[in-house]
């Protein structure tokens, strides 16, 4: 069973049409969840930490928000060069253990 | 801000091949870690290391090996290539942290293909 689900698999929106990715986890505790952003066949780059529920963090046109058991990557009025994979990750509360990855949602964004 | 260096791009190998993954950061960061990264399966774990000279097993060990000798430095061996091992290796570093979630940074990545 996988820890972290992340979806849908891909999405394909309009120019401006706005929309959220989703990404649930079941790990026993959280220390950490983080969004990445992923061009093809470069490797992630972060986005976003959030810690606990109730914590929400924006950059440009994404916002990220964490639940006890989910997080929603928002895009609002989202452009063709938000196009991207988003991949979400999980860090369980436990000293130094490495991230735990979903698989990703794409979004392609058309003009 | 971190730099994670990936020493080669792209790489086409024969099967029974000796590989080296090559990975140096520079921001002198205690923990590194190997990814590979295929269609439909995501990120895997496949080794990190805590520290110079320690290494622990990630998910998916099986056919890989991997040495720290000096800590900005982090390598990725397969012992002889197979064709499964056809991949994009994701090598990333993180601060070592004991009370937040230190953030990874990855390198460009590594396309290998082994015919």
């Amino acid at each position: 069973e996988d820890q972290v689900t992340q979806s849908p698999e891909a999405l394909r929106l309009q120019e401006g049409e706005s929309s959220s990715l989703n990404c649930s986890y079941t790990v026993s505790g959280l220390r950490g969840l983080f969004w990445y952003r992923q061009d093809p066949g470069k490797g992630p780059e972060f986005l976003f930490t959030l810690y606990s529920a109730g914590e929400e963090k924006e950059k440009e046109r994404l916002k990220a928000t964490l639940t006890k058991k989910e997080s929603f990557l928002h895009i609002t009025a989202p452009k063709p060069e938000d196009s991207a994979t988003y991949l979400c990750a999980v860090q369980e509360d436990q000293a130094g253990t490495a991230l735990i990855f979903g698989k990703g949602t794409t979004l392609s964004v058309s003009s | 801000d971190v730099k994670v260096t990936q020493s080669s791009r792209y790489l086409v190998k024969r099967t029974g091949e000796k590989v080296f993954l090559e990975c140096v950061q520079d921001m002198d960061h205690e923990n590194m870690f190997w990814y590979r990264q295929d269609p439909g399966l995501g990120l895997r774990l496949i080794y990190f290391s805590y520290d110079v000279k320690m290494k622990e097993k990630g998910d998916i060990p099986e056919g890989y090996s991997v040495s720290r000798e000096k800590k900005e430095r982090f390598s990725l061996i397969l012992e002889s290539a197979s064709t499964n091992q056809t991949s994009m290796y994701l090598c990333a570093s993180r601060e070592q942290g004991v009370l937040g979630a230190n953030v990874l940074t990855f390198g460009a990545g590594s396309r290998l293909t082994v015919l």
